[in-house]
Parts: structure tokens; C-alpha cells; sequence
């Protein structure tokens, strides 16, 4: 069952923030995020073990509560490069079978 | 060379017709995967692979089979090609023993069914 991500699509101007949701019915043990360029293949951004952990990189940082089974990322202060679609993927709890199942996207606009 | 390579980029077949993708890898990963994309419905799998012994159906696997010849190609076959497989193919590859790293995407193949 694939997770639930929102916003589906989200415009902004340089500089501002915005934050990707991801929620899933199911136990995680880790949930991945992802970002795809048009016509690119998906790039890993970064992984959030069972744990409650939050972790950055760059100017992107992102949570997981494993009790909600949700995981947000976080996009501050916004940059051109910035745009594309963002896929969370989730790992089942159980954590043997390493496959992930992916959200839908969310697609960022970032504007001049 | 990119880590993970697949072919053919591009792919135009008829209805019927028998097609087979291939990816490889130089990262050393024993796992792999094959996914599709289409529009608004992100990337569902269709087979992985643990090793060369260990071959498992994903999601949406119907009309599709995979064969692990080596650790480092993972092919996957279209047996009679029919228009809503026409999709964005992806191969990706992991190593979970750093219980850090994440997938390791292919530039992917389109294919279109006509």
C-alpha cells in the first residue's frame, strides 16, 4: 500500500520554505526521500531510521515519527535547484525485506 | 560509467512483441530492483532480487518476468508487450548492510507499446 504524500504539487519563490508530508497505515522501519529532475532518474536525499530521528542536508532537513508513521521533509529557504518531484519511500517494520514502497510525488515549483 | 546502466534508453515495440531491458551495475550491490513510472502514480516495483538465487515478485508483476544472470545484471522481460505497459522502467540497486545508504537509480527506459 502505497504511502500518502501532500501537498500533490506546491509553487514557491526563491527563498521561502515548504514541507513535504508522508504517512503511511502501516508500521515503518525506515522511510527514504527522494528527489527527480524532469527526465532524470530519482536521487537519494536521505533515510530516517525507526527511532524518531531527524536528520539535514544542505538547507533540507526531514522527521520521522515512527508512532504516527509519518516522515516530513523540510525545504527552507528555498533554491532554484531545488525544484522537481520529491518521493518519500517506506520500509515495512519487519525490516528483513529491503524494498520500498513509494508515495505518489510531490511536485516543487521553485520561481525567480 | 554510471554505477547503474540500463538499456536500451529508448524503446518503441509493437503489441504482441517479446522485450527484454537490461540493467547492470559496478557498485557491488547484491540487491536489485525493477520499477515502473507513470505519470501521477510514482514508482511501483515489479521484481527484486536479493542475489542470483533470490528472486521476488513486487506489486505489479503480471506480465512481467526477471532473470538474475549475475550480481551485476538484472534483466527483466515484457512476454507479449501490450500498450499499458508503456511506462518509464527504472533498475536500481542497494546496499542495506550500511542500514545507511538508499537506492541507486539507472537513467531508465522508456518504452513505448504501440
Amino acid at each position: 500500500q502505497q504511502p500518502v504524500q501532500s501537498p500533490q504539487a506546491v509553487i514557491l519563490r526563491e527563498g521561502e520554505d515548504a514541507v513535504i508530508n508522508c504517512s503511511s497505515s502501516k508500521a515503518l522501519y525506515s522511510v527514504h526521500w527522494y528527489r527527480q529532475k524532469h527526465g532524470e532518474a530519482p536521487v537519494f536525499l536521505m533515510i530516517l531510521l525507526k527511532g524518531g530521528e531527524q536528520k539535514g542536508h544542505e538547507k533540507i532537513s526531514a522527521s520521522f515519527n515512527e508512532k504516527k508513521q509519518q516522515s516530513s521533509l523540510y525545504l527552507t529557504a528555498s533554491q532554484l535547484s531545488y525544484s522537481g518531484t520529491y518521493f518519500c519511500g517506506t520500509e515495512r517494520s519487519g525490516g528483513s525485506n529491503y524494498k520500498l514502497t513509494f508515495g505518489k510525488g510531490t511536485l516543487l515549483t521553485v520561481n525567480p | 560509467d554510471a554505477d547503474v546502466t540500463q538499456t536500451p534508453r529508448n524503446r518503441i515495440t509493437k503489441t504482441g512483441k517479446r522485450i527484454m531491458l537490461e540493467c547492470s551495475q559496478t557498485k557491488g550491490h547484491d540487491r536489485m530492483y525493477w520499477y515502473r513510472q507513470d505519470p501521477g502514480l510514482g514508482l511501483r516495483l515489479i521484481y527484486y532480487s536479493f542475489d542470483v538465487k533470490d528472486i521476488n515478485k513486487g506489486e505489479i508483476s503480471d506480465g512481467y518476468s526477471v532473470s538474475r544472470q549475475a550480481q551485476a545484471k538484472f534483466s527483466l522481460s515484457l512476454e507479449s508487450a501490450i500498450p499499458n505497459q508503456t511506462a518509464l522502467y527504472f533498475c536500481a540497486t542497494s546496499d542495506y548492510g550500511t542500514g545507511k545508504a538508499g537506492y541507486t537509480f539507472g537513467s531508465g527506459t522508456r518504452l513505448t507499446v504501440v
